[in-house]
């Protein structure tokens, strides 16, 4: 069966310092993969997702980039972060067009 | 572009009382709709979804919604709720026919249920 990991689960970081938060995807290959960033009354801002390998489409234009350096692995990052930057980050991943998204357990990160 | 707007950002219900979550969607042609719920500081946890044929939908822990195309609405139910039921629940539509695979989801609302 199909399982995704996201990590850590929670982050502290100060502002201006990086960030590189991980999601991989077992048990599927080529899977639609997403990043979602989850604010307090704003509900869940699609932020980036990926068809393939090296295929990034960002929604918000914003500090984070993210990339897809394998099939199953998608990464969040930020050279410099900003406290805009706080929120609950979840990774989701999706088989095709015709199915639900699939969610890990997130990331809580704190930026101080 | 597409949307989806859920109303109600907090509602409060006694437990054993029925329930109904609003959803309304933007998009112009049939969308697949989904209801995915989640309890604090976790993952989204998908309770049903429509793609196509019959309107109304069950999906886990007793729900049920029903998709009305005249209204563009989706809303979930429940007919006597329960306090494990306390949790934030996401209506979202997507992803979209024509190579556009987003999902969409509206801002939630959140569940109290009342002793």
């Amino acid at each position: 069966s199909q399982t995704i990991h996201q990590w850590p689960a929670t982050l502290v970081q100060p502002v201006g310092s990086p960030l590189s938060l991980e999601c991989t995807v077992e048990g599927t290959s080529n899977p639609n993969l997403y990043w979602y960033r989850q604010a307090a009354g704003r509900g869940l801002q699609l932020l980036f997702y990926s068809v393939g390998i090296g295929q990034i489409s960002s929604e918000v234009p914003q500090n984070l980039s993210a990339s897809r350096p394998q099939d199953r692995q998608f990464i969040l990052s930020s050279k410099k972060l900003l406290l805009s930057d706080s929120g609950f980050y979840l990774c989701a991943w999706s088989p095709n067009m015709n199915t639900e998204a699939f969610f890990g357990q997130g990331t809580r990160l704190t930026v101080v | 572009a597409q949307s989806v707007t859920q109303p109600d950002i907090h509602i409060t219900v006694s437990e054993g009382a029925s329930l109904e979550l609003r959803c309304n969607y933007s998009y112009g042609a049939t969308p697949y709709l989904f209801w995915y719920v989640q309890s604090p500081g976790q993952g989204l946890q998908l309770l049903l979804k429509y793609f196509s044929g019959d309107t109304l939908v069950q999906g886990i822990k007793g729900f049920e919604a029903e998709f009305k195309r005249s209204q563009s609405s989706f809303n979930l139910r429940k007919p006597s709720v329960h306090w494990s039921d306390a949790a934030e629940y996401f209506c979202a539509v997507g992803p979209f026919r024509g190579g556009t695979y987003k999902y969409i989801f509206g801002t939630g609302t959140r569940l109290k249920v009342l002793a």
